[in-house]
C-alpha cells in the first residue's frame, strides 16, 4: 500500500550508459514530480507533470526525459550518463499543482555512475 | 526568485533539551511554508505546513513552528528532543508552479 513507489532503489552503472527510473503513486493525485538530491542533500526541481502535462522543466540536460503515460505514474530516462549525475532521485506527487499544496515522496532511487 | 536559508548545517543535541532550528525566506508576498524531515535513508515526511491563519503551527511528533512575517522566519521547534529524532530537516516554500524550494536542510544529531 506504499503511496509513491519507484524502482529500483539502487542503480550502479557506467558513464555512457542509458537508464530509467520509474514512479507510481496510487494516491490519485493529478500532479507529479522528479526531485535531486546532491551529495550534500540538497533537494532541487527537475521537472513536474500535472495530468500528463509538462508544467515544470528545469534547465536540466536534454539527456534527461521525464515520460508521463498517464497520471499515476512518472518515469525519468537518462542518456548518456555522467559522473556528476549521481545523486539520489526523489519522485513525489501532490493533489494538484500549486504553491499550498503538500507533498508525498518516494523513498529514491540512488543512482552511482562508476 | 524564492529563496530558502537555513543557518544551522549540523545541530547536536543531547536527548531532552531543546531544539530550534532556524528558517528564513526571501518572498515578501503571500508564502506556504513546510518543514519535512529524512530519517536516515528514508524518504522525506512532511512535518508540518503554515498557509495562513494562527502563526503558531503544531505539527507530528511534537514538532511546532512559528510563521515571524516581520522576520521572514518560520522556525522549527520541539521542547524536548529524543534520539529517535536524529534526521535531516528541510524547511520549503511552495513555488508559484506547485514545486517546493528548499533549504539546504539541517542535519540533527541527538545523543543518546
Amino acid at each position: 500500500d506504499t503511496a509513491v513507489s519507484q524502482t529500483p532503489k539502487y542503480l550502479v552503472t557506467q558513464m555512457g550508459n542509458d537508464k530509467s527510473i520509474k514512479c507510481e503513486q496510487n494516491l490519485g493525485h493529478d500532479t507529479m514530480y522528479w526531485y535531486k538530491q546532491d551529495s550534500k542533500k540538497f533537494l532541487k526541481i527537475m521537472f513536474s507533470y500535472n495530468n500528463k502535462e509538462l508544467i515544470i522543466n528545469e534547465t536540466v540536460p536534454n539527456r534527461f526525459s521525464p515520460k508521463s503515460p498517464d497520471k499515476a505514474h512518472l518515469n525519468l530516462h537518462i542518456n548518456s550518463l555522467e559522473l556528476g549525475d549521481s545523486a539520489v532521485y526523489f519522485c513525489a506527487s501532490s493533489q494538484v499543482a500549486g504553491p499550498n499544496q503538500p507533498q508525498h515522496f518516494g523513498d529514491g532511487t540512488r543512482l552511482s555512475i562508476l | 526568485a524564492q529563496s530558502v536559508s537555513q543557518h544551522n548545517h549540523h545541530v547536536i543535541l543531547s536527548e531532552a533539551a531543546s531544539l530550534e532550528l532556524g528558517c528564513n525566506y526571501s518572498y515578501g508576498g503571500t508564502v506556504n511554508l513546510f518543514w519535512y524531515v529524512q530519517y536516515p535513508g528514508q524518504h522525506l515526511q512532511l512535518l508540518l505546513k503554515y498557509f495562513s491563519g494562527d502563526p503558531l503551527v503544531k505539527g507530528i511528533k511534537g514538532f511546532e513552528a512559528e510563521f515571524i512575517k516581520s522576520k521572514f522566519s518560520f522556525n522549527l521547534r520541539k521542547p524536548s528532543v529524543q534520539w529517535s529524532d536524529t534526521a535531516e530537516y528541510f524547511c520549503a516554500v511552495g513555488g508559484s508552479q506547485g514545486n517546493l524550494i528548499f533549504g539546504k536542510g539541517t542535519k540533527l544529531s541527538v545523543k543518546p
